[in-house]
C-alpha cells in the first residue's frame, strides 16, 4: 500500500526565515511525485512533479528535490503569502496513469510578518 | 478557459437524502477524479474516469456512484447520505503530456458537504 508521511504537521516561520519541509514516501514503483500548494476554502494548487531521485526543480522561493525515499519542499526567504498547507502526494507506476494520486496530510505553514 | 469548476460549493442535506455534485472541465483532459479531504485525513480518492463511458473505484468508494456520459463531465452521486459523508469534495482533470504520460492533476475549488 502507498504511503505518504509529511513533516512537520505544523511549521511557523518569521518572514525571511528559510526552512524545508519533509515527505517520506512508500510506493511500489514511483511514476511521480507531486507537490501542491492548498489556501483555505481552496483546491490544491499544482506546484511540481518529479520523477526520479536526484530531479530538483525551482519556482520563486520555493525548491523541490527528490530521493528514493523522500521529498523536500525548500522555502527559500519566505514571505506572508506564502502561507498555505502544502501537500505530497506520490502516483505509483501500476494503473497505467489512471490511478489517483495517494495524499499526504499535508503541512501547514505559516509566515509572520 | 475556466479550467476545473464544481457545483453546488455548499450544501447541507439530512440524512437519507440524495444529491449530486457535478464537475466539469472545459480543458479537454481524458481523465476525472472525485476525492474527499477530511481534517487530520488528507485526501482520499473516491472514483475515477479514465474516459467518456468509463468509471471505476478508488479508495473511498461505498456509498457514492459515478457517471461520466460525457467527457466534460463527471458526477458524483449519494444515494442516502449519511454524517459520515459530511466532508469537502473535490474534482481533479488529468492533463498528459509527453510520451511517458507524465501528468499533473488539476483540480475544482470544491464542494463543502454537511450531513446533518
Amino acid at each position: 500500500e502507498d504511503q505518504v508521511t509529511q513533516s512537520p504537521e505544523a511549521l511557523r516561520l518569521q518572514e525571511g526565515e528559510s526552512s524545508s519541509l519533509n515527505c517520506s514516501y512508500t510506493v511500489s514503483g514511483l511514476r511521480g511525485l507531486f507537490w501542491y500548494r492548498q489556501d483555505p476554502g481552496k483546491g490544491p494548487e499544482f506546484l511540481f512533479t518529479l520523477y526520479s531521485a536526484g530531479e530538483e526543480k525551482e519556482k520563486e522561493r520555493l525548491k523541490a528535490t527528490l530521493t528514493k525515499k523522500e521529498s523536500f519542499l525548500h522555502i527559500t526567504a519566505p514571505k506572508p503569502e506564502d502561507s498555505a498547507t502544502y501537500l505530497c502526494a506520490v502516483q505509483a507506476h501500476l494503473g497505467g496513469g489512471a490511478d489517483g494520486l495517494t495524499f499526504g496530510k499535508g503541512t501547514h505553514l505559516i509566515i509572520q510578518p | 478557459n475556466a479550467g476545473v469548476t464544481q457545483t453546488p460549493k455548499f450544501r447541507v442535506l439530512k440524512t437519507g437524502q440524495s444529491m449530486t455534485l457535478l464537475c466539469a472541465q472545459d480543458m479537454n483532459h481524458e481523465y476525472m477524479y472525485w476525492y474527499r479531504q477530511d481534517p487530520g485525513m488528507g485526501l482520499r480518492l473516491i472514483h475515477y474516469s479514465v474516459g467518456e463511458g468509463t468509471t471505476a473505484k478508488g479508495e473511498v468508494p461505498d456509498g457514492y456512484n459515478v457517471s461520466r456520459l460525457k467527457k466534460q463531465n463527471f458526477l458524483l452521486g449519494l444515494e442516502s447520505a449519511a454524517p459520515s459523508q459530511t466532508s469537502v469534495y473535490f474534482c481533479a482533470s488529468l492533463r498528459v503530456a509527453g510520451s511517458l504520460t507524465y501528468n499533473e492533476q488539476f483540480f475544482g475549488p470544491g464542494t463543502r458537504l454537511t450531513v446533518l
